[in-house]
């Protein structure tokens, strides 16, 4: 498509359930990067992948945290037994390859908002 | 740590000129970003700065001041639909683990009225 296209758009999840949220990223685009926004808050990073490079995953803040991507595809990222606390607005992005130039902007996804009971 | 601080809110008037400031204390610098966020949306990219000066696009200019470890973005002849949010974020390694990950500011609301 034509931007980054995430899903779902909103999910409900009762406490201690896992969750995953996909995203699709910009087709050409091989960087790829989530992120979470917590109302009030700025953007965190979660995790980021680059073509075949093993993935920088210094941003989780867990180990009920995952995400795994597919080649320079789709990427997925899961929260096992969510607490309350993992409330946010989930942003993926994506990129060109910004390991040549620091100037490649990251674009947007809408998001999924997952709200815990 | 890093830390990226900006205005929680402003308020201007439409056909103004507002100037959102923005300073930043990171462990490195690799580049400074603007993003416009309206309310329930995706981040759309406004600027890059990485050299000091001004970056100029369109009604929208961006500066930077790497000695400084501050930065403004500078909107002119405003229109209502520039109500939105406006993110600062730095991109703060080199190289190595976090090298292409944004830190961003908590981001300013800016309200444009008639």
């Amino acid at each position: 498509g034509a931007g980054v296209s995430q899903s779902p758009s909103n999910k409900v999840t009762e406490k201690g359930k896992d969750v995953e949220l996909r995203c699709d990223p910009i087709s050409g685009h091989t960087a790829l990067y989530w992120y979470r926004q917590r109302l009030g808050q700025g953007l965190e990073f979660l995790i980021y992948f680059q073509g075949n490079s093993a993935p920088d995953k210094s941003g989780l803040p867990s180990d009920r945290f995952s995400a795994e991507r597919t080649g320079e595809s789709v990427s997925t990222l899961t929260i096992q037994r969510t607490q309350q606390e993992d409330s946010a607005v989930y942003l993926c992005a994506s990129s060109l390859d910004p390991t040549g130039y620091s100037n490649q902007p990251q674009h947007f996804g809408d998001g999924t908002r997952l709200s815990i009971l | 740590g890093q830390n990226i601080d900006q205005p929680t809110e402003m308020t201007a008037t439409e056909g103004a000129i507002v100037q959102i400031n923005c300073t930043y204390q990171t462990s490195g610098f690799n580049g400074l970003f603007w993003y416009q966020q309206h309310a329930g949306e995706a981040p759309t990219f406004l600027s890059y700065n990485v050299l000091d000066g001004l970056e100029e696009k369109g009604r929208f200019s961006s500066f930077l001041s790497r000695s400084k470890g501050y930065s403004y973005l500078l909107l002119k002849e405003l229109q209502m639909k520039d109500s939105a949010s406006y993110l600062c974020a730095v991109r703060a390694a080199y190289s190595g683990a976090g090298s292409y990950q944004l830190t961003f500011g908590k981001g300013t609301k800016l309200s444009v009225i008639p």
